[in-house]
């Protein structure tokens, strides 16, 4: 069965910094992994995802992603953070053996500090 | 706004009750999935909808029901309710369910069992 570890639950960076959400996925087929990003008290908005092809994604606010297969990766990543980058970040995999429904991680909360 | 639009945004209900949740895809998609947040479980997929037939079901209990209508909307039934139902539901949309396309969430329904 597929499924979406994403370690640590709460990041903290400085405005400026790097933002690094990392992602592991299993899948005993190719996967289609997602990035979804959640504002407080609001649904999820599509980050970028990895379907086929290139494997560095890039997706919106500045975010991308690489797809990392013998590592079984999809780590997220951004330059410089802003304040307006706080919020909750989940990575999915679609899974494609059960009607691709996707399969979320348990999400990691990202604050940005001034 | 991503153009898949819930009904009600916020419901409150006590024990034993039945509500419905009312999810209107984005214009052309034919998949629509139900998808419930709690804090204890994460974002679990609950049952997907591809043109009117039931696709694939996911971690739904029996006490839940759903269909999609002709016009494509779709309805979540949750009856016998408990207070462990008290979460976060999620309709999703996509134009079709091979898994590569995304997902575009609506903004929720917050339902609190009393």
């Amino acid at each position: 069965a597929q499924s979406v570890t994403q370690l640590g639950s709460h990041v903290s960076v400085s405005e400026g910094a790097l933002v690094l959400l990392r992602c592991n996925y299993s899948s005993s087929v190719p996967p289609y992994l997602f990035w979804y990003v959640q504002y407080p008290n609001q649904g999820l908005q599509l980050l970028l995802k990895y379907t086929t092809g290139a494997t560095l994604v890039k997706g919106i606010n500045g975010f991308e992603a690489e797809f990392k297969k013998s590592e079984t990766s999809f780590h997220l990543t951004k330059p410089s953070a802003h304040m307006s980058d706080a919020a909750e970040y989940f990575c999915a995999v679609s899974d494609l053996q059960a009607g691709t429904a996707l399969i979320f991680g348990k999400g990691t909360t990202l604050s940005v500090s001034s | 706004d991503s153009g898949v639009t819930q009904t009600p945004k916020h419901l409150i209900t006590a024990t034993g009750q039945r509500v419905t949740l009312r999810c209107s895809p984005r214009s052309g998609d034919l998949s629509v999935y139900w998808y419930q947040q709690s804090l204890d479980q994460g974002l679990q997929f609950l049952i997907q909808y591809y043109n009117g037939e039931e696709r694939a079901k996911g971690n739904i209990l029996e006490r839940f029901s759903a269909q999609q209508f002709p016009d494509l909307h779709s309805e979540l039934n949750l009856s016998s309710l408990e207070l462990g139902d008290s979460a976060l539901y999620f309709c999703a949309s996509s134009v079709d369910p091979t898994g590569s396309y995304e997902q575009y969430f609506g903004p929720g329904t917050r339902l609190t069992v009393t």
